[in-house]
């Protein structure tokens, strides 16, 4: 069974520009999560999706979105960046329900870097 | 609200020597717990998780934790590391609506 793909691997894109992320999970997992992690911050919570709805949303502001199809991929978006979004964003798939919510499973991430 | 503190932020020893990495965690009920490890520029792999039972937890990579209730800990450990234990390696306390990772522990193994 294949794991959490994250496309791209790597972007850089300057202050001021839009960037989406991609996250396939793994097959049959309909909840997908979203992390920040920075050397400063460690790992932070963005937003969870469950059948295309968000779930949870941690504490970012409104230019960090997302979405969710109906396949469960999902996309990650941030609008208007700023030097300090510079940071590796992993999603994370699990089953999405009971129990299971808690067992996530990680992507190799997006290292994003804002000049 | 829940916490996770892992108290070392680096930690070195000998290959072949015994490890332990703490985790101290604060929830108001029977935690959900977990151990994940982060190779340079990979994601989190899941080491080990408690959900209930049996308090002391096996996992991958011959990795074991041991679940201190009165102690709100939750400290991995390992008899003897190998060099390509070298990672971040994360402490996450959580239930199915709030997931809180730890800031991790550095391992660096000496040859």
């Amino acid at each position: 069974k294949a794991g959490v793909t994250q496309t791209p691997r790597y972007l850089i894109k300057t202050r001021g520009q839009q960037v989406t992320l991609s996250c396939s999970p793994i097959s049959g997992h309909r909840s997908v999560s979203w992390y920040q992690q920075t050397p400063g911050q460690g790992l932070q919570f963005l937003f969870e999706y469950f059948s295309e709805t968000q779930r949870n949303k941690g504490n970012f502001p409104g230019r960090f979105s997302g979405r969710q199809f109906s396949n469960s991929r999902s996309e990650m978006n941030v609008s208007t960046l700023e030097l300090g979004d510079s940071a590796l964003y992993l999603c994370a798939s699990s089953l999405g329900s009971g129990l299971e919510k808690t067992l996530q499973y990680f992507g190799a991430g997006t290292r994003l870097s804002v000049l | 609200a829940q916490s996770v503190t892992q108290p070392d932020i680096h930690i070195t020893v000998s290959e072949g020597a015994s490890l332990e990495l703490r985790c101290n965690y604060s929830y108001g009920a029977t935690p959900y717990l977990f151990w994940y490890v982060q190779s340079p520029g990979q994601g989190l792999q899941l080491l080990l998780k408690y959900f209930s039972g049996d308090t002391l937890v096996q996992g991958i990579k011959g990795f074991e934790a041991e679940f201190k209730r009165s102690q709100s800990s939750f400290n991995l450990r390992k008899p003897s590391v190998h060099w390509s234990d070298a990672a971040e390696y994360f402490c996450a306390v959580g239930d199915p609506n709030d997931m809180r990772f730890g800031a991790g522990t550095r391992l660096t193994v000496k040859p």
